[in-house]
């Protein structure tokens, strides 16, 4: 079946570093790709998508590219904000090895202090 | 636009009880697919429904189960308790359901605590 991995953290940073989460997918077709955030107390929110090869989402300063040939859809910001302090999910749909629900992966708790 | 709401927010029950989560999908919206949150296992999709039918259904026991009703609105049931129930349970609606390589967007709910003690 489908699969997502991604670092799972916490991730540790000072406020304005620069930020990477790794994330890598396993799928027997052709998903599409997403990074949600969950704030403390809250559910999850879309932050951003890609729906085919070399697609780049971006959002609120965060980007993420497809890449078929490496499976992966790695998250990245040029200089985070303490506000940016949650857990972010890397995941996929419709790739052909599951359900049509999403896939996720277990989550990278993002911690910026000040 | 109101967004996703579930009801209610937080919720204890013993073991053996059986508990019914309430989700009211985004107005217009036709799917609503439940999840579960654990600290070990993650985010796991349990199922989605479409037009009051269950669509597709992830690997829990038939002790889950679900509903929808004909305004779209969704109800989970989970029986006989067990302390492993624990998590939080996110609902999420969209437009239409999730059909193998044409995803539609899915926005969440808050979620619903469930403490099983």
């Amino acid at each position: 079946g489908d699969s997502v991995t991604q670092m799972e953290g916490p991730v540790t940073l000072s406020e304005e570093a620069f930020l990477t989460i790794n994330c890598t997918y396993t799928a027997t077709g052709y998903p599409s790709l997403f990074w949600y955030v969950q704030y403390p107390g809250e559910g999850l929110q879309l932050l951003l998508k890609a729906t085919k090869a070399d697609d780049k989402g971006s959002n609120k300063g965060f980007e993420a590219t497809y890449r078929k040939e490496t499976t992966s859809f790695h998250l990245e910001k040029g200089s985070v904000q303490v506000s940016d302090s949650a857990v972010y999910f890397c995941a996929l749909s419709g790739g052909g090895g599951g359900a049509d629900g999403l896939t996720f992966g277990k989550g990278t708790h993002l911690i910026i202090q000040p | 636009k109101a967004g996703v709401t579930q009801t209610p927010r937080y919720l204890i029950k013993t073991r053996g009880q059986q508990v019914t989560l309430s989700c009211s999908p985004i107005s217009g919206h036709r799917s609503v697919s439940w999840y579960q949150q654990t600290p070990g296992q993650g985010l796991q999709f349990l199922f989605e429904y479409f037009s009051e039918t269950q669509r597709n259904k992830g690997n829990f026991p038939g002790r889950f189960s679900g509903r929808q009703f004909s305004n779209s609105r969704s109800e989970m049931n989970v029986s006989t308790l067990e302390l492993g129930d624990s998590a939080l349970y996110l609902c999420a609606s969209s437009m239409l359901p999730g059909q193998g390589l044409f995803y539609n967007e899915q926005f969440f709910g808050p979620g619903t605590r469930l403490t099983v003690l």
